[in-house]
């Protein structure tokens, strides 16, 4: 049973660009929720999504904007990208929004 | 504004000790608790999960209790090996229609052999 996923590992961009990430759940969950987890902190709840729509969010700006699909896979998009955004970005699934939430590997987003 | 603080930031012991990592929180209308455990430039793994209405949960080596009147839980590992080396985090689930999850710093555990 393949646990959560996540694409790509590792990603490098420049100030002012775009980025997508990509998550994929755990077989049979259907709640989606992401984090920016910055070194040395407890990652930062972005939003969740369940049946295909955002159920709650976390205080980041508009520029974070998020989708799930019908198979539960889910994006996290970052427009204008900032030195901030330079992080550990985490998906996690769930059956529910308040089960156990299951973590993937992450994707370490570098800005220069 | 939900605020969860994790103490001690730092631990280290020796082999074989028992050891209590405690978590806080200010707003005591939680739905979960749950604690987790973080490698270095890793994912996170769940250890222990405990819902509104329970007091404690049991994994192995593992307890973690939780007073939500008092705002306050612990993480109780017995017995401490070398491999429980590793970043501790706990969170709460709050909030309506679907969940937040806030997170605390963790305590970054060193046991040394």
């Amino acid at each position: 049973d393949a646990g959560v996923t996540q694409s790509p590992t590792h990603l490098i961009k420049t100030r002012g660009q775009q980025v997508t990430l990509r998550c994929s759940p755990k077989s049979g969950h259907d709640t989606v929720s992401w984090y920016q987890q910055a070194l040395g902190q407890g990652p930062q709840f972005i939003f969740q999504y369940y049946e295909e729509e955002e159920r709650q969010r976390g205080n980041f700006p508009d520029r974070f904007s998020g989708h799930q699909f019908p198979n539960y896979s889910s994006e996290l998009n970052v427009n204008a990208l900032l030195l901030g955004d330079s992080a550990l970005y985490l998906c996690a699934s769930s059956l529910l929004s308040l089960d156990t939430q299951y973590f993937g590997p992450g994707t370490r987003l570098t800005v220069l | 504004k939900q605020e969860v603080t994790q103490i001690p930031a730092a631990l280290s012991v020796p082999e074989g000790e028992n050891l209590v990592l405690n978590c806080s929180f200010t707003d005591s209308a939680i739905y979960n608790l749950q604690w987790f455990r973080q490698d270095p430039g890793k994912g996170l793994t769940s250890l222990l999960l405990i819902q509104s209405s329970q007091r404690e949960q049991t994994s192995g080596r593992l307890n973690a209790s939780l007073d939500k009147s008092s705002g306050r839980s612990t993480l109780y590992i017995a017995a401490s090996q070398p491999g429980d080396s590793a970043t501790y985090l706990c969170a709460v689930y709050e909030g309506t229609g679907g969940f937040k999850t806030i997170f605390g710093a963790g305590t970054r555990l060193f046991v040394k052999a």
